[in-house]
């Protein structure tokens, strides 16, 4: 099945700066890859995703790269700021007769400092 | 999007007992995910339950062990059976919309300790 790795595991910025998460894949056939921010207490909410037909996705502050050859994707958060600080899960899926679950990487926590 | 509610939302269990967890969703869904989350850790796939078959299981998660129904489109539960303090976790159900290709949307998850 798909093994998605994701790094860093813990990741400490200051307020301002920006924030890379990085993960790889497995599965040369999943096509698409959800990135899940996950605040203490509450349930994951997907923040963007990208489709495999697709390079890079950006919404304000937040971004995504995918190497569909080289199998990883990353998170790019600019300008962060302290509400930003919690778990990031990546996840990638198929889509396909193979199967429509999610499968996670071990999450980055993010803590960004004033 | 999708309101998935979730029941109960915590609870405190002894050793051997078994607890069932359901999920209702507002829509009509084809599979619905159960997954769990341990303290501090990711989220696992259990099994992916689909209406009028058997749910199928990921490696490491037994039907004896993790019973679910879905007996229509809108409703599964997911039962913990003869738990053990390992299994305190989160358990959390799951679906996506857009014809299972679109965002996977959670409950607020079933909090299970057990002593």
């Amino acid at each position: 099945g798909e093994n998605v790795e994701q790094h860093p595991s813990t990741l400490s910025v200051q307020e301002g700066d920006s924030a890379v998460i990085k993960c790889t894949y497995s599965d040369s056939a999943s096509n698409y890859f959800p990135w899940y921010k996950q605040e203490l207490g509450k349930r994951p909410q997907l923040i963007i995703d990208i489709r495999s037909n697709v390079g890079e996705k950006k919404d304000q502050r937040i971004a995504v790269t995918l190497n569909k050859t080289a199998k990883h994707f990353s998170l790019h958060i600019t300008e962060t700021q302290p509400e930003d600080s919690a778990v990031y899960f990546c996840a990638a899926s198929t889509d396909s007769n193979s199967g429509y679950a999610l499968n996670f990487g071990k999450g980055t926590s993010l803590l960004v400092t004033p | 999007s999708a309101v998935i509610s979730q029941k109960p939302s915590r609870d405190i269990c002894q050793r051997g007992t078994s607890l069932t967890i359901q999920c209702q969703v507002d829509s009509q869904v084809t599979m619905m995910f159960w997954y769990r989350q341990q303290p501090g850790q990711s989220l696992t796939l259990i099994a992916t339950a689909n209406q009028g078959s058997e749910a199928t299981y990921e490696s490491g998660f037994v039907i004896d062990k993790f019973p679910i129904s879905r007996p229509n489109l809108t409703f599964s539960t997911l039962t913990v059976s003869n738990m053990s303090p390992e299994d305190s976790s989160i358990y959390l159900c799951s679906v996506r919309t857009g014809g299972n290709t679109g965002e996977l949307f959670f409950g607020e998850g079933s909090r299970l300790t057990v002593l």
